[in-house]
């Protein structure tokens, strides 16, 4: 089934916001397979974060990525109005199958 | 740089098939898997399966039997067809490059089935 995230978070412009995802040990917990997404509406996905925590050339530093357990996270620090979007996280199965979360709607205040 | 190009968009009736294509560009074709991942109207993003660059193909549960990937290395172009249409399947269809994490992504095809 899906990964968890929450539907929708804000923030004002300059402030930090987290973005979790959580699975279980199939998945999130079992892998460093773990990637995030944003997708502006109407737009496709272009990736953010890799491997947990890689960043591609070419993405903000304000964009970064952990994982603790079962549940990976995704901060962006330095909020700007740009940044809203739809975020989605992604990982890598024990059935090796690729699983998506649910999507979190990023509004900036 | 890379481009990934797909077909335009359908409108398929109810038990037909449809086949988009992703036409890929700015590297060496043969050195990556393609993964094809649809979104619903309104919906989040779903894992449809994918595609190694040997050929080897991995289909998610929901789409076996119905879905089959393809490589064109000639023309450098990736292809889904699913059959057996029905109205759930109306969605927006993407390419994405490699099998884990996904770096470049396709324009999206729609794919509308009404009868």
């Amino acid at each position: 089934s899906a990964l968890t995230q929450p539907a929708s978070v804000s923030g004002s412009p300059g402030q930090s916001i987290t973005i979790s995802c959580t699975g279980t040990s199939s998945d999130v917990g079992g892998y460093h397979y773990v990637s995030w997404y944003q997708q502006p509406p109407g737009k496709a996905p272009k990736r953010m974060i890799y491997d947990v925590n890689k960043r591609p050339s070419g993405v903000s530093n304000r964009f970064s990525g952990s994982k603790s357990g079962n549940t990976a996270s995704l901060t962006i620090s330095g909020l700007q109005a740009e940044d809203e979007a739809e975020y989605y996280c992604c990982s890598y199965t024990s059935r090796t199958t690729l699983v998506f979360g649910g999507g979190t709607k990023l509004t900036v205040l | 740089q890379v481009h990934l190009v797909q077909s335009g968009a359908e409108v398929k009736k109810p038990g037909a098939s449809v086949k988009v294509s992703c036409k890929a560009s700015g590297y060496n074709f043969s050195t990556y898997g393609f993964t094809w991942v649809r979104q619903g109207p309104g919906q989040g993003l779903e894992w449809m399966g994918w595609i190694a660059k040997s050929g080897n193909t991995n289909y998610a549960q929901e789409f076996q039997g119905r879905v089959t990937m393809t490589l064109d290395t000639s023309t450098s172009t990736v292809y889904m067809e699913l059959e057996n249409l029905t109205s759930d399947d109306t969605a927006i269809y993407y390419c994405a490059r490699d099998l884990v994490d996904f770096d470049y992504w396709g324009q999206g095809t729609l794919v509308s089935v009404s009868s």
